[in-house]
């Protein structure tokens, strides 16, 4: 079946450093890929996505390819702030209208 | 613009008792998703809707969990004779038929509490 593996955390990190977050999967196909984020208190907020290999997804600083080759989709942000601070959920789609699969999570924790 | 909304945001309950939550989609979508999120760990699909026709349903949901979608906008999750391992955050989440990557936006979930 599908899964996603992404590091544990927490990942604790100084204000304006470079966060990397992996998440590799399985799947047959070609998936859909997601980042998911939830801040402390809130509900699942959609970050980024990617729908087929080498797209890049993009928002708020945060950047993601697909890489097919690797199965990964790694998460990346070049200078991290305290609003950052969240957690993170790698997450698959096989097929629109089909459901999510998520990895475990990685807690940020972003100090000034 | 309204997005996902659950209701109630909290539920406190004794083992055995009967809980029921709702879920409201955005007003367009017509897919809606039911998943569970233990403390620490990523979501985990339950069942999801496409109108009022419940199409897939996951082997974590026994015979104790019911959810329907009767007019094919809100849906409710009831879960009878709850035990203490039903404790969890409950998510619902909406999508647009015919989106190519059907997009699921996520409520704020409702958290429950078996004691």
């Amino acid at each position: 079946g599908n899964s996603v593996t992404q590091m544990e955390g927490p990942v604790t990190l100084s204000e304006e450093a470079f966060l990397t977050i992996n998440c590799t999967y399985t799947a047959t196909g070609y998936p859909s890929l997601f980042w998911y984020v939830q801040y402390p208190g809130e509900g699942l907020q959609l970050l980024l996505k990617a729908t087929k290999a080498d797209d890049k997804g993009s928002n708020k600083g945060f950047e993601a390819t697909y890489r097919k080759e690797t199965t990964s989709f790694h998460l990346e942000k070049g200078s991290v702030q305290v609003s950052d601070s969240a957690v993170y959920f790698c997450a698959l789609i096989k097929a629109a209208g089909n459901k999510l699969t998520f990895g475990g999570g990685t807690r940020v924790l972003v100090k000034p | 613009d309204t997005g996902v909304s659950q209701d109630p945001r909290h539920k406190i309950t004794k083992r055995g008792q009967n809980v029921t939550f709702r879920c409201d989609p955005i007003s367009e979508h017509n897919r809606l998703y039911w998943y569970r999120q233990t403390l620490g760990q990523g979501p985990e699909f339950l069942t999801y809707f496409q109108n009022e026709a419940q199409l897939e349903k996951s082997r974590l949901l026994s015979d104790r969990f019911s959810a329907e979608r009767p007019k094919g906008s809100f849906s409710t999750l009831e879960i009878q004779r709850t035990e203490q391992g039903d404790s969890a955050m409950y998510l619902c989440a909406s999508s647009l038929d015919g989106a190519s990557t059907d997009t699921q936006y996520f409520g704020p979930g409702t958290r429950l509490t078996v004691l």
